[in-house]
């Protein structure tokens, strides 16, 4: 089964500084797509960034980014800037095919990283 | 525009109850996926529904099952309730869900308690 794994299972930051969040990932398809979601204590599941597989170029949104390591199977999450609207449960994840040959998508999540920021 | 609603957003069963969990999605997405997430968990992968047929179903006893309305809205069943099916039940909606770059879009969820 494929798998996706984030190691760490807390982190905290101060407000304004940066941190990155690891995410490993298993895969046997050529071409995949890879997603952070942030789940704030309100539990609403957001998305932050996508990443695209067949693209080198590492995606980023405002002060998200990622560093996409495709020999690796690395996507980790960097937030610079901190803010205390931060503070979340964020969830690596994988799209992947739901049945070999077939043509219909389902994410695979981590298990996620508690994010605290401090004031 | 209103993003993906689910009803209600908390719910308390008894075990073997059975219970109904409501999704509409996104104007104009066809496709509604269900996920159960347990507490300290990421989400699991339960169905998705697209044009009102299956199109995929996780490692999830046959007490689950769903359906898709012609307006796109779904159901989620859960019959003779366990203690285990407590968790947090996301709907997610896309556009057609066959293309892998399609994003899905989550609800707030819902939130069953089995005692």
């Amino acid at each position: 089964a494929q798998t996706v794994t984030q190691s760490q299972p807390e982190m905290s930051v101060q407000e304004a500084e940066t941190v990155t969040l690891s995410c490993t990932y298993d895969t046997s398809e050529s071409n995949y797509y890879l997603f952070w979601y942030k789940q704030p204590p309100s539990r609403q599941m957001i998305l932050v960034i996508r990443q695209e597989a067949y693209k080198q170029q590492n995606a980023t949104e405002n002060r998200f980014s990622v560093n996409f390591q495709k020999a690796a199977k690395s996507f980790s999450l960097k937030i610079s800037d901190s803010q205390l609207g931060d503070t979340a449960m964020y969830f690596c994840a994988n799209h992947q095919l739901i049945n070999s040959g077939g043509s219909n998508y389902k994410l695979t999540f981590g298990k996620g990283t508690l994010l605290t920021v401090n004031p | 525009d209103a993003g993906v609603t689910q009803s209600p957003t908390h719910l308390i069963k008894t075990r073997g109850q059975q219970v109904t969990l409501r999704c509409s999605p996104i104007s104009g997405h066809k496709s509604v996926s269900w996920y159960q997430q347990v507490l300290g968990q990421g989400p699991q992968f339960i169905f998705q529904y697209y044009e009102k047929e299956e199109r995929g179903r996780g490692n999830f006893p046959d007490r689950f099952s769903a359906r898709q309305f012609p307006n796109y809205s779904s159901e989620l069943n859960v019959n003779a309730l366990l203690l285990g099916d407590s968790a947090l039940y996301l709907c997610a909606s896309s556009g057609t869900g066959q293309q892998g770059w399609e994003t899905q879009y989550f609800g707030p969820g819902t939130r069953l308690l089995v005692l």
